[in-house]
């Protein structure tokens, strides 16, 4: 049962242009939300989180929206860049008392193009 | 820089035998530590939660005979793979909290090939 889903396994942007990836969830219990970047052969890296309690945070190039009615989130990248290319995983996160663990979706390939 | 090492990057070893990856904090006490599995093109699944001090929380499906961990301290939890399998040939990553709710840290992870 995969609760969390990334829909589309790739996606293909231009250099400039915004980079739109998206996340569904299906546990309500989900208070956390994080997305990844991760290079072949190498561990995630943290790109940006957000708080149940918010609907939006931003860091940068990326602004990550949480739409928790409809139980989805979604990462923008704007200007996209070249280096920006890589695979991209949301994570959504509850409180389970010691820590919290992640729970991944299956992730969206970005490549982006000159 | 790195805040979680991983140990080794990469192993090759034959069916039957064992192999140990070690996952260490390396600037601050991490009590809880997470061992993730990765097929190809696949999403990470968490295989156990490591507590310092006391036994390992498996997630559903996950043999803890075949799969040993220990954090026997605060900065190192190890991931021990018993009579290896081709199988078992997988990306283990390992992870760790600095504070709760803070993003995890992840080691670069370990590719594991089995002959």
């Amino acid at each position: 049962d995969q609760q969390v889903k990334q829909n589309s396994p790739s996606l293909s942007v231009q250099e400039g242009r915004i980079s739109i990836l998206n996340c569904d969830y299906t546990n309500s219990m989900f208070d956390y939300f994080l997305w990844y970047k991760k290079y072949p052969a190498e561990g995630p890296t943290f790109l940006i989180s957000i708080s149940s309690i918010k609907d939006k945070n931003e860091d940068g190039r990326f602004t990550v929206f949480l739409n928790k009615s409809a139980k989805h989130l979604s990462l923008h990248i704007v200007p996209s860049q070249p280096g920006d290319s890589a695979v991209y995983f949301c994570a959504a996160a509850y409180y389970t008392g010691t820590a919290s663990k992640l729970t991944f979706g299956t992730g969206t390939r970005l490549q982006v193009t000159l | 820089g790195a805040v979680v090492s991983q140990h080794p990057s990469w192993v090759i070893c034959k069916s039957g035998t064992s192999v140990k990856i070690e996952c260490r904090s390396l600037d601050f006490q991490a009590t809880t530590m997470f061992w993730y599995r990765q097929f190809p093109k696949q999403s990470l699944m968490l295989m156990a939660t490591s507590n310092e001090g006391s036994k390992a929380t498996y997630e559903q499906g996950v043999e803890k005979d075949k799969f040993l961990i220990n954090h026997a301290s605060l900065t190192l939890s190890t991931l021990t793979v018993t009579s290896a399998h081709p199988e078992d040939s997988s990306f283990y990553i390992c992870s760790a909290d600095r504070t709760v709710n803070s993003p995890l840290h992840f080691g670069n992870g370990t590719r594991l090939t089995v002959t």
